[in-house]
């Protein structure tokens, strides 16, 4: 069966540093892939999707960019965190039917 | 641009009763899908039923059914004997039927709190 990894779960990062969260999918080959930010209360937001190794594609302009250096890896990055990249991130897989990760906890401070 | 709306920030149930979560959506496709998702405290996301715009049967998942109606483009969902297990948001979603990046559009999402 399919499983999709998130780490870490939990993050607290300085404004100004960098930022690397990684996204892995098990049991699968050639998903497409997501990257989701979530407010406390609020909806989910697109910011990355992925149709193959190397092909990425933004929803959102903003300080954070995405990269799929392996068929089954997502990595979320930023150079320069802001306070206002707080939030949830959420990696999903889909064939047809999007699964989400456990997601991960970024707090800027 | 496809749009979903949840109009119901917040809804109350009792324990074994039925409650019903609304959305709508706006799309000029013909073809696509739509979807519930449950996120519990732990934030995760979690499937709860899928239904394909092409079937006339509405989607049913045990104590969970889905009223489709085309037509009306409204997509809401019925939680039957409801347990304290079924506390979360819920999040309706739509996805386009054309291949490719297959991107979901979320509602806003309901609050379902249940009482004991």
């Amino acid at each position: 069966s399919q499983t999709i990894h998130q780490w870490p779960a939990t993050l607290v990062q300085p404004v100004g540093s960098p930022l690397s969260l990684e996204c892995t999918v098990e049991g699968t080959s050639n998903p497409n892939l997501y990257w989701y930010r979530q407010a406390a209360g609020r909806g989910l937001q697109l910011l990355f999707y992925s149709v193959g190794i190397g092909q990425i594609s933004s929803e959102v302009p903003q300080n954070l960019s995405a990269s799929r250096p392996q068929d089954r890896q997502f990595i979320l990055s930023s150079k320069k965190l802001l306070l206002s990249d707080s939030g949830f991130y959420l990696c999903a897989w889909s064939p047809w039917t999007q699964y989400f990760g456990p997601g991960t906890r970024l707090l800027v401070l | 641009a496809q749009t979903v709306t949840q109009s119901q920030p917040e809804m109350s149930v009792q324990e074994a009763e039925t409650v019903t979560l609304s959305c709508t959506y706006d799309t000029s496709e013909s073809d696509y899908y739509l979807f519930w998702y449950k996120q519990p405290p732990s934030r995760q996301m979690i499937l709860v039923i899928r239904q394909e715009a092409y079937k006339q049967q509405n989607a049913t998942e045990n104590r969970f059914s889905v009223n489709f109606q085309k037509a009306a483009k409204s997509f809401s969902l019925k939680i039957s004997d409801s347990q304290l297990g079924d506390a979360a948001m819920y999040f309706c979603a739509y996805r386009g039927g054309v291949q490719g990046a297959q991107k979901l559009v979320f509602g806003q999402g309901t609050r379902l709190t249940i009482n004991p």
